[in-house]
C-alpha cells in the first residue's frame, strides 16, 4: 500500500506562510485531502481533491499536487492554525483509505 | 448539521470484544460511507473499515479478521465490533462519514483502554 510521508514538525511565526508537504509515489495521479486536528479534537477537513476548500474554511488554506508531492500552505498564519495536519489518499485496493505520517505546526 | 456521536465502554479487558456504536443526527444514514477510524494516543490515523448503507462492508486488511461492522436504519446509527483485544488496541475512536474517498464529518472520539 502507499506510503505518504510528511515531515514531524513545521515552525512558521505569525503572518507568514507554513507549507506542509506530503510525498508518496506518483502521488499527483491521486487525490489528496488535508486535515487539521488541534488537540483534544477531532480531524477536520481543510483541503480536498488536492485544492478544494470545504464551507468554513478560510481561503488562507490551500493545496498543491505534482510530481511526488502534494503540499499543503497555509497563508498568514494565526496562532489558531496551531494543530497536527494530515494528508490522506484514497486507492481502490485492499487497503484504500493511506493517512500520512503527520505533521506538527506550531506557531512561533 | 451533520453531527457523528460515538458510544460505548470506555474500558475493556484483554481478549474480550470491544463494541462501540455511532448515532448520526442531521442525515440520514441511507446515503454516503459510514467509517470507523482509531488513534492512539500521539500516533497518527488508522481507518478501520466502513460500511455502507445496503450493508456492503470494506475492511482493513491488518484488521479484518477481528473487525465487524453493522448499520441500523430504523436508529440511523451503525456499530463496531472488534474482537480479541489488546492493548495495542488501546486509542482514540472515531466515526466519520465520507463520500468514499474522504472523511468529511467526524465524531468528537471516544477513547477505549484495554486493560484488566
Amino acid at each position: 500500500s502507499d506510503v505518504l510521508t510528511q515531515p514531524p514538525s513545521v515552525s512558521v511565526a505569525p503572518g507568514q506562510t507554513a507549507s506542509i508537504t506530503c510525498g508518496g509515489d506518483k502521488i499527483r495521479i491521486k487525490s489528496v485531502h488535508w486535515y487539521q486536528q488541534k488537540p483534544g479534537q477531532a480531524p477536520a477537513l481543510v483541503v480536498y481533491d488536492d485544492a478544494a476548500r470545504p464551507p468554513g474554511v478560510p481561503e488562507r488554506f490551500s493545496g498543491s499536487n505534482s510530481g511526488n508531492t502534494a503540499t499543503l500552505i497555509i497563508s498568514r498564519v494565526e496562532a489558531g492554525d496551531e494543530a497536527d495536519y494530515y494528508c490522506q489518499v484514497w486507492d481502490s485496493g485492499s487497503d484504500p483509505y493511506v493517512f500520512g505520517t503527520g505533521t506538527k505546526v506550531t506557531v512561533l | 448539521q451533520v453531527q457523528l456521536q460515538e458510544s460505548g465502554p470506555g474500558l475493556v479487558k484483554p481478549s474480550e470484544t470491544l463494541s462501540l456504536t455511532c448515532t448520526v443526527s442531521g442525515d440520514s444514514i441511507t446515503t454516503y460511507y459510514w467509517s470507523w477510524l482509531r488513534q492512539p494516543a500521539g500516533k497518527g490515523l488508522e481507518w478501520i473499515g466502513r460500511i455502507y448503507s445496503t450493508g456492503t462492508t470494506d475492511y482493513s486488511p491488518s484488521l479484518k479478521s477481528r473487525v465487524s461492522m453493522s448499520i441500523d436504519r430504523s436508529k440511523n446509527h451503525f456499530s463496531l465490533r472488534l474482537n480479541s483485544v489488546t492493548a495495542a488496541d488501546t486509542a482514540v475512536y472515531y466515526c466519520a462519514r465520507g463520500p468514499s474517498a474522504l472523511f468529511e464529518y467526524w465524531g468528537q472520539g471516544t477513547l477505549v483502554t484495554v486493560s484488566s
